[in-house]
């Protein structure tokens, strides 16, 4: 399996608090991905990232804000969470984002905002 | 913007049965297609992926998938399920803009022994 660590791997807190959460590599891919997994909606790409201080958004990013300095460090913060934001958050990384190097999935961080 | 859509959202097999999961995709260009698999409490899992060449593309666990494009389908098959096959499996497609991907919303696969 690729070396990705995600963290905290659970996570359960209150609406209005902010939430960081890391993703850990040590294949020293380019690309770094959140996605966030929600029932009946597959996984669906929150921010992205194509090299250090280079961050772009995806599909739903609103709410959500994300930072790496360094290669192997992608950051999601949520600054102030809601209920809607309780979901499964999945890091991704890829060395070139080619399709013939798919991506690699972190075992998720679940988050519950009460 | 690219979409996929897989039109089986739960399927329920006996062992031994074959399986067809469908995906469609929207973009007409050059696509790189992908079926992942995450079975319960894990993370996603490549199955096989598309990007050139012959459409009838072989992954693990004795899955294939057939890249139609006049469909604009990218089908998953199994000739015999087997019970440590239930899990979700997922298509989707590569936003060469992005280098990210768009997924469908899923099809969960019970394989009843």
């Amino acid at each position: 399996d690729a070396g990705i660590t995600q963290s905290p791997r659970h996570k359960v807190t209150e609406t209005g608090t902010p939430v960081t959460l890391r993703c850990h590599q040590t294949e020293n891919h380019r690309y770094m991905y959140w996605y966030r997994q929600d029932p009946g909606h597959g996984l669906r790409l929150i921010h992205y990232s194509y090299g250090v201080k280079d961050t772009d958004k995806g599909e739903v990013s609103d709410g959500y804000s994300v930072s790496r300095s360094k290669t192997e460090d992608f950051l999601l913060t949520l600054e102030s969470a809601t209920s809607s934001q309780t979901s499964v958050y999945f890091c991704a990384i890829s060395d070139r984002g080619e399709g013939n190097q798919p991506q690699h999935f972190g075992d998720g961080t679940r988050l519950s905002i009460l | 913007a690219q979409s996929v859509s897989q039109h089986n959202h739960h399927v329920i097999l006996s062992e031994a049965a074959s399986l067809e999961l469908g995906c469609n995709y929207s973009y007409g260009g050059t696509v790189n297609l992908f079926w992942y698999v995450q079975y319960p409490g894990q993370h996603l899992q490549l199955l096989l992926k598309y990007f050139s060449g012959d459409p009838l593309v072989k992954g693990i666990k004795g899955f294939e998938a057939e890249f139609i494009k006049s469909k604009f389908s990218f089908n998953l098959r199994k000739p015999s399920v087997q019970w440590s096959d239930t899990a979700e499996y997922f298509c989707a497609v590569l936003d060469t803009g992005r280098r990210a991907l768009t997924f469908g919303s899923g099809t969960r696969l019970q394989v009843q022994p």
